[in-house]
């Protein structure tokens, strides 16, 4: 168990909705960053939060949304969902231990769109 | 553009053979690169990295700048190594080092 907790575990949902997915980091990691992973797309990085603040951003699009509350906890908005955003959606926190950041992965949230 | 190629979908060795995982990258500055596996049923986790030069349950790997590779090594596998092996590249987002490229991964398979 890495300590990063995602919520759900599945989704099912039709086009066109909205989904909220939410990831707890470890307790202390200030970092959070948010990957999908699809069959033809691979593993690929959508946006990096820390301690609040946005902090890097990349193949996200602009029908999906995150942010990082206080407690460091995080969520991911998916909306006006399509048959594509169909995916494993991972979150991750990070520690930097002196020779660069970990990353520690939590088990994901299984979206499937019909 | 930043890329992470993993030429290899499926890798099948037997038990005690010697293992190579390939890895090609393109970047255009100085890589960070990793080594990340997931384990039937595990959550993928940090294997090794290349700025620590570590061993790590008897995997190496080198970063080669001239051939852009950095491939995994084992000289002699066991069962146990069975899983998807990832590499990823850091780096072009900005910020942290957690802002990876992942390559498609290669699921390695290890016979009795």
């Amino acid at each position: 168990d890495s300590g990063v907790t995602q919520t759900p575990k599945h989704l099912i949902t039709a086009t066109g909705q909205r989904v909220t997915l939410r990831c707890s980091p470890r307790s202390g990691d200030l970092s959070v960053y948010w990957y999908q992973q699809s069959l033809d797309q691979g593993l690929q990085f959508l946006i990096q939060y820390y301690n609040g603040e946005e902090r890097a951003k990349g193949n996200i699009l602009e029908r999906f949304s995150a942010q990082q509350f206080p407690d460091l906890h995080s969520e991911l908005n998916l909306s006006s969902l399509e048959l594509g955003d169909s995916a494993l959606y991972f979150c991750a926190s990070s520690v930097d231990t002196g020779a660069g950041e970990k990353l520690f992965f939590g088990s994901g949230t299984q979206l499937s769109v019909l | 553009a930043q890329r992470v190629t993993q030429p290899e979908k499926l890798l099948s060795v037997f038990k005690g053979a010697p293992v190579e995982l390939k890895c090609n990258y393109s970047y255009s500055g100085s890589p960070e690169l990793f080594w990340y596996v997931q384990y039937s049923r595990q959550r993928l986790q940090l294997l090794l990295r290349h700025i620590s030069r570590e061993s790590i349950k008897g995997f190496t790997a080198d970063l080669n700048k001239g051939e852009t590779s950095f491939h995994l090594k084992k000289p002699f596998a066991q069962e146990e190594d069975s899983a998807m092996y990832y590499c990823a590249l850091s780096g072009q987002y900005g910020g942290s080092q957690g802002n990876l490229i992942f390559g498609k991964g290669t699921k390695l398979s290890v016979k009795p």
